[in-house]
């Protein structure tokens, strides 16, 4: 079993949606949560970063963490086809570094 | 500003060889980590460098190895190449690198997209 799950898709769905991502984890000591955005043929860029458990919004971006579930879930509001990407959660501990990584979820916003 | 950098862009070794990925960090960014990507997956933390010290090691075998030079560029060197080491090979800067309870940003560079034939 996977520390971190993630369904990989592919997600469409009609541009303007409400767009839900997920991820489960089994490590019940992951302190910080973050979601990553890749493009075809890109790096990894940074999303949304939340430490511990709870809400964080940042304009159509929220992201939530549930530690009690271990679940956590990225919420994308009037989604756009510039948002069709790979989305991948990523995790770690409080004092290890190391990013511990879903297998991202191909999302692909229709116009 | 110029973010990372990383080279060659595209790579094409057969089983065996030996190769060499570059990577320059941010200005002002000390620590460097290498993750692999297979198709399909997300990244695996292979090594982590800061102030030319390995920080942190993946699950790795021995063939992989890296190093920082004084000015924080870095690179992977993977030996005796398996067909399984194709991969996008990425690479990240951060200020500083595990910092107790402080979890720091990592700026990913394209990645060297490695063929092993």
């Amino acid at each position: 079993q996977k520390e971190v799950e993630q369904d990989p898709g592919p997600l469409s769905v009609p541009e303007g949606a409400i767009v839900s991502l997920n991820c489960t984890y089994s490590n019940s000591a992951f302190q910080y949560f973050m979601w990553y955005r890749q493009y075809s043929r890109k790096g990894p860029e940074l999303l949304m970063y939340t430490y511990s458990s709870g809400n964080k919004e940042d304009g159509r971006f929220t992201a939530q963490v549930d530690k009690s579930s271990k679940y956590i879930s990225l919420f994308i509001r009037d989604s756009q086809p510039s948002d069709s990407a790979t989305y991948l959660c990523a995790m770690s501990l409080d004092s290890n570094y190391q990013l511990i990584w879903g297998a991202g979820t191909k999302l692909i916003i229709k116009p | 500003d110029a973010g990372v950098t990383q080279s060659p862009t595209h790579l094409i070794k057969t089983r065996g060889q030996h190769v060499t990925l570059r990577c320059s960090p941010i200005s002002g960014h000390k620590s460097v980590s290498w993750y692999q990507q297979v198709l399909g997956q997300g990244p695996q933390f292979i090594f982590q460098y800061y102030e030319k010290e390995e920080r942190g090691r993946g699950n790795f075998p021995d063939r992989f190895s890296a190093r920082q030079f004084p000015n924080y560029s870095s690179e992977l060197n993977v030996n005796a190449l398996l067909l399984g080491d194709s991969a996008l090979y990425l690479c990240a800067s951060s200020l500083a690198g595990r910092q107790p309870g402080y979890q720091e940003t990592q700026y990913f560079g394209p990645g060297t997209r490695l063929l092993v034939l």
